[in-house]
C-alpha cells in the first residue's frame, strides 16, 4: 500500500528557506508515472496547492510562489522535496505532499495524502 | 486563476437528513474534448489530511459510501450527503483541475444539528 511521509524542521526563521521532504513507500516514483504534489494549509485555513513534479524532473509552481518554490525528485531515495524561500510568517502552515491520481496527468486529483508537518515561521 | 467558491460556509444538519454543499467555478472546468468536469471533493476531519471522496464531479473514490454523491456540470456543482452520520462531521473542499494553478474552494464545516 502506497504511503507518503512528509519530514523536514517543525520551526524556521523568517527570511530562511523552508526544507521538507515528502519519502514514498510502498511503490516506486520512478517506475511509476505519476504527478507528485506539495499542498499547504495555514492554521484554521483552506488549502493551497503550491507546486507539482513528475520523476523526471518536469515541475509545475503556483504562479503566486513560483519565484521562492523549488521542487525537485531524488528518484534514488524515493523522495520528492521542497524548496520554499525567504519565508515569512504567512507561510506558517501544515506542509502536505500527494500523489495525483492519474497516469501521466500533471493536473488532478490528489488520491493519496501525508499526514502532514507543521511548519511555523518564527524568530 | 480559476477561483472555486462554495456555499455555504457551514451547515448543520440533523442526523439521517440530506446535506447539500455547493460549489462554483469562475469559470467552466469542463473539457468538451473528453465531456468531463475537472471537479473533485475532499472531506477533512480534524488532524487528517483531505481524503478524495469524488472525482470527474461526480465519481465516487473506491470505499467512499455511496451516501456521497456528486452532480453538476460547467461551473455549478453540488455535493450530496444523502442520509447523514455522525461520522460525517468534517469541513468539505471542492477543488479544479481543469487547469494550473490548481486551486480550492475555502471549505464547507459540516456539523450536526
Amino acid at each position: 500500500q502506497l504511503q507518503l511521509q512528509e519530514s523536514g524542521p517543525g520551526l524556521v526563521r523568517p527570511s530562511e528557506t523552508l526544507s521538507l521532504t515528502c519519502t514514498v513507500s510502498g511503490g516506486s516514483i520512478s517506475s511509476s508515472s505519476y504527478y507528485w504534489g506539495w499542498i499547504r494549509q495555514p492554521p484554521g485555513k483552506g488549502l493551497e496547492w503550491i507546486g507539482s513534479i513528475y520523476y523526471s524532473g518536469t515541475t509545475y509552481y503556483n504562479p503566486s510562489l513560483k519565484s521562492l518554490v523549488t521542487i525537485s525528485v531524488d528518484t534514488s531515495k524515493n523522495q520528492f522535496s521542497l524548496n520554499l524561500s525567504s519565508v515569512t510568517a504567512a507561510d506558517t502552515a501544515m506542509y502536505y505532499c500527494a500523489r495525483l491520481r492519474t497516469l501521466f496527468s500533471p493536473t488532478d486529483a490528489f488520491d493519496i495524502w501525508g499526514q502532514g508537518t507543521m511548519v511555523t515561521v518564527s524568530s | 486563476d480559476i477561483v472555486m467558491t462554495q456555499s455555504p460556509d457551514s451547515l448543520a444538519v440533523s442526523l439521517g437528513e440530506r446535506a447539500t454543499i455547493n460549489c462554483k467555478s469562475s469559470q467552466s472546468v469542463l473539457y468538451n474534448s473528453n465531456n468531463k468536469n475537472y471537479l473533485a471533493w475532499y472531506q477533512q476531519k480534524p488532524g487528517q489530511p483531505p481524503n478524495l471522496l469524488i472525482y470527474w464531479a461526480s465519481t465516487r473514490e473506491s470505499g467512499v459510501p455511496d451516501r456521497f454523491s456528486g452532480s453538476g456540470s460547467g461551473t455549478d456543482f453540488t455535493l450530496t450527503i444523502s442520509s447523514l452520520q455522525a461520522e460525517d462531521v468534517a469541513v468539505y473542499y471542492c477543488q479544479q483541475y481543469y487547469s494550473t494553478p490548481i486551486t480550492f474552494g475555502q471549505g464547507t464545516r459540516l456539523e450536526i444539528k
